[in-house]
């Protein structure tokens, strides 16, 4: 069975400072992929970024970069330079064979 | 390009009664998947459509059924509604790329009465 775990419910974070999401998984597929999710106040899923299991390199898109670490089934998120509309949910999400299995997630709220 | 719209954005419904949900996904898009959100259970994957057939189904009641066009558009219904099926319904298209991006639509907040 697969299983992905975020054990932050909730952060706080400064403005421009850096934070850090934790995600783990667990999955037996030899190919899978992970992804971000941010949903703000409003509702609506906005992507993020991508790891694919056999990518070499970690993921980044703009301030947002992924601490891949397959070894350990770790995804962690790190937003850089953090911003007043930052402030969110955030989830991490399993990708196998086209269903998306979603953590927790963790509240982010990025202080002035 | 537009992206996924879902409508009504909200609905109020009683007990006992039927709903209809319906998704648009971006347009060449052949993949439609739902979720639903709940405080208590999180996201949970309800099911998939991918030309016209289910591909993939999550573990909910029979009460929650779907189906898709031959546009892609999608609908999903839900039957004797409960309260607990008050939920924020999410829907997201997929353009069946390498590593199959979802891309979300506002969702609709059900509220069961």
């Amino acid at each position: 069975a697969q299983k992905i775990t975020q054990t932050q419910p909730g952060m706080f974070v400064q403005e421009k400072e850096a934070v850090t999401l934790d995600c783990t998984y667990d999955t037996s597929d030899p190919s899978y992929g992970l992804f971000w999710y941010k949903q703000p106040s409003s509702g609506e899923m906005i992507f993020l970024i991508y790891q694919g299991s056999y990518d070499q390199q970690n993921a980044t898109e703009g301030r947002y970069s992924l601490n891949f670490q397959k070894a350990r089934k770790s995804a962690n998120l790190v937003i850089s330079a953090s911003q007043l509309g930052d402030s969110a949910m955030y989830f991490c999400a399993l990708d196998s064979w086209g269903k998306l299995q979603f953590g927790a997630g963790t509240q982010v709220v990025v202080t002035p | 390009k537009a992206g996924v719209t879902q409508t009504p954005r909200y609905l109020i419904k009683t007990r006992g009664q039927q709903v209809t949900l319906s998704c648009s996904p971006i347009s060449g898009h052949r993949s439609v998947s739902w979720y639903q959100q709940t405080p208590g259970q999180g996201l949970q994957f309800l099911f998939e459509y991918f030309s016209e057939t289910q591909r993939n189904k999550g573990n909910f009641p029979g009460r929650f059924s779907g189906r898709q066009f031959s546009n892609s558009r999608s609908e999903m219904n839900v039957s004797t509604l409960e309260l607990g099926d008050s939920a924020l319904y999410l829907c997201a298209s997929s353009p069946e790329t390498l590593y199959n991006e979802q891309f979300f639509g506002p969702g609709t907040r059900l509220t069961v009465l």
